[in-house]
């Protein structure tokens, strides 16, 4: 099936230093892809949906400027967290649906192994 | 709007005996359902989905889920469970009528606990 990937897996930095995260489709291209954060015991929580060739979409709440998010490449979408402060620390996961906008290839999303977070 | 629930935050199962783990879902539009499993440190990993059809859905790992429109539940169901099925699981839905984007909603997770 296909894979998706994130790198790093662990992450520990000092508050107020930026953080970058990849999302990578391996296997397949990705037009857009989803940003989910999770906290300890608690559900996904989707942050925004990253979109090759465009801005992001923010889901309400989530600060932009805080959360910069590229779609670099039909493979590639980083998330990069801005001075980042203990509060940020959590789950981060990427998902990809694999082909493209319409129909059936949106069925299923595939979710990378997720980025963890520490800010100290 | 959609909305996933997931009333129970823990399920205690022995080895061998029968699991469910229960979904309920909220859409304006018919659903796309989905079950997804996460163990400690990972990402999710799918375990099945209805989209149409038949509505008992067998998935990974022995698992099966029933679509039942009239209570509007997805519950998650195994005959046998495996102390390897401990784990956090989440029921999602997604509005195929949606046109804002494809967007999952989660519920709030059951973590399941099999003990031998």
């Amino acid at each position: 099936g296909a894979v998706v990937s994130q790198h790093p897996s662990w992450v520990i930095c000092k508050s107020g230093t930026s953080v970058k995260i990849e999302c990578r489709s391996l296997d397949f291209q990705a037009t857009t892809m989803f940003w989910y954060r999770q906290f300890p015991k608690q559900s996904l929580m989707l942050m925004a949906t990253s979109n090759e060739g465009s801005k992001a979409t923010y889901e309400q709440g989530v600060e932009k400027d805080k959360f910069l998010i590229n779609h670099a490449s039909l493979t590639l979408s980083t998330l990069t967290v801005t001075s980042a402060h203990p509060e940020d620390s959590s789950f981060y996961i990427c998902s990809a649906p694999p082909g493209l906008a319409g129909g059936n290839p949106w069925e299923t999303q595939y979710f990378g192994p997720g980025t963890r977070l520490l800010v100290l | 709007a959609q909305s996933v629930a997931q009333p129970e935050d823990q399920v205690n199962v022995a080895e061998g005996n029968p699991l469910t783990v229960k979904c309920t879902y909220s859409v304006s539009g018919n659903p796309y359902l989905f079950w997804y499993v996460q163990y400690p440190n990972r990402g999710l990993q799918f375990l099945l989905k209805y989209i149409t059809g038949d509505n008992l859905v067998k998935g990974s790992y022995g698992f099966e889920a029933e679509f039942n429109k009239s209570q509007t539940s997805f519950h998650l169901k195994k005959p046998s469970a495996l102390v390897s099925d401990s784990a956090l699981y989440f029921c999602a839905v997604r509005d195929y009528t949606d046109n804002a984007g494809n967007m999952l909603t989660f519920g709030g997770g059951t973590r399941l606990m099999v003990k031998p």
